[in-house]
């Protein structure tokens, strides 16, 4: 079964350092979407990319961060200047179709700020 | 502000027992509901789609009630196996910011 893969597992970085999240999503799926969801909280929206656009964003992906898709396989999430409060679990998703879709999670890059 | 609320729980349980939880969501708009399960530390993984009258698989039942604008998820003849946090999310073609309820944690004893 096809599946979402992210790289790293882990990363650990010092604050105020800029860190770039790998993801590869499902083939065909069409739209991709980054999740975080710190230790012991809910799974928090915080982008959704179509088209090589992004399509919808929460108020937590500020200017902090960005995403791109470089290919025709990759698309990442960049973080600048990380905080000690960007530590949590980033995960991404994608899915078939637009809002109707169920989404296929990769297993998470846990992301540790010191 | 679009709201997907659930009780956090923990529902402690013994196995065999039939659990039952509940989320409501606020966007009347929302098309289709999803319940996911997820394992401490690890993705949230698809369990069930509630497309319109709800569906069946196995021992897990999905109901949707627009009226009340809340969906279920019926657990039967729990297993210790069963034991995660269950998310439930809500979609519409309108949009893509898709919103996950905090999760309820289900803990099924021996």
């Amino acid at each position: 079964e096809p599946e979402v893969t992210q790289t790293p597992s882990h990363q650990v970085t010092q604050m105020g350092q800029e860190v770039i999240l790998r993801c590869v999503p499902i083939s065909n799926h069409l739209y991709f979407y980054w999740y975080r969801q710190i230790l012991g909280q809910k799974v928090e929206f915080l982008v959704s990319f179509y088209n090589n656009e992004i399509s919808e964003k929460s108020e937590i992906f500020d200017d902090q961060f960005s995403v791109e898709r470089p290919d025709g396989s990759n698309f990442t999430l960049k973080i600048r200047s990380t905080k000690l409060e960007d530590s949590a679990m980033y995960f991404c998703a994608s899915s078939v179709g637009q809002g109707v879709s169920p989404l296929h999670f990769g297993n998470g890059t846990r992301l540790t700020v010191t | 502000r679009k709201e997907v609320e659930q009780d956090p729980g923990p529902f402690n349980v013994p196995e065999g027992a039939t659990v039952a939880f509940n989320c409501t969501y606020s966007n009347s708009a929302s098309q289709s509901f999803f319940w996911y399960r997820q394992d401490c530390r690890k993705e949230p993984k698809l369990l069930m789609s509630v497309y319109s009258s709800g569906n069946e698989d196995g021992r897990f039942t999905a109901q949707l009630n627009r009226a009340s604008q809340y969906i279920s998820l019926l657990i039967r003849d729990s297993k210790l196996s069963d034991s995660a946090t269950y998310l439930c999310q809500e979609g519409n073609n309108a949009g893509n910011m898709l919103t996950f309820g905090g999760g309820t944690r289900l803990m099924v004893k021996p």
